[in-house]
């Protein structure tokens, strides 16, 4: 039973537009929020995360927004370039817990 | 600095076989993790450890064995692969005052006929 979902399996937006890419999670224990960013043949890198105790992080073009009530997360990409088409998978800890839940992830395609 | 390295990046078997994955990490780092990646399943958990000579199970550790003789190196065994461990296995490290933030090997794709 995945206890993060991501529910959109793709996503493609035009470059220089916004691409909002959502995550959901049923594991209240769940308090720290990761999403990282995949090429093709490549493992997965570290791209942005965010504590509960905050609702929202922002590192250059991407800003993750928390809502803990309804255990919701989200990813925007502003303004989205070719390079950022990728997948992108978000994941979940529980304090005290070494381990990530992952989702399925959501592969983004910026179009020129 | 290499990072994190996985060895071999493509290997086909078969039913029954039996082989190892290796991943080696340079960046000193305590955990080590071992992930296998399927089509609409994300990245699931199979086993990790959390220092050398420790290992524990993850979320789908049946089938597989590990082992963390030096720091370094974390070794993934399939004793009798079947073709539902067809996949591709990532390894992944990071330092236990950033244990959220992995550091992911390129994959290793394993196909079993």
């Amino acid at each position: 039973d995945q206890q993060v979902k991501q529910n959109s399996p793709s996503l493609s937006v035009q470059e220089g537009r916004i691409s909002i890419l959502n995550c959901d999670y049923t594991n209240s224990m769940f308090d720290y929020f990761l999403w990282y960013k995949k090429y093709p043949a490549e493992g997965p890198t570290f791209l942005i995360s965010i504590s509960s105790i905050k609702d929202k992080n922002e590192d250059g073009r991407f800003t993750v927004f928390l809502n803990k009530s309804a255990k919701h997360l989200s990813l925007h990409i502003v303004p989205s370039q070719p390079g950022d088409s990728a997948v992108y998978f978000c994941a979940a800890s529980g304090d005290n817990d070494y381990k990530l839940s992952f989702g399925a992830g959501t592969t983004v395609t910026v179009r020129a | 600095n290499a990072g994190v390295t996985q060895t071999p990046k493509f290997r086909v078997l078969k039913t029954g076989q039996s082989m190892t994955l290796l991943c080696a990490q340079d960046m000193n780092h305590e955990y080590m993790y071992w992930y296998r990646q399927d089509p609409g399943m994300g990245l699931r958990l199979i086993h990790y450890s959390v220092g050398e000579g420790t290992t524990a199970k993850g979320e789908v550790p049946d089938g597989y064995n590990v082992s963390r003789l030096k720091k370094q190196n974390f070794l993934l065994g399939l004793e009798s692969a079947a073709p539902s461990q067809t996949s591709v296995y990532f390894c992944a490290s990071n330092y236990y005052g950033t244990r959220y933030e992995q550091y992911f090997g390129p994959g290793t794709r394993l196909t079993v006929t």
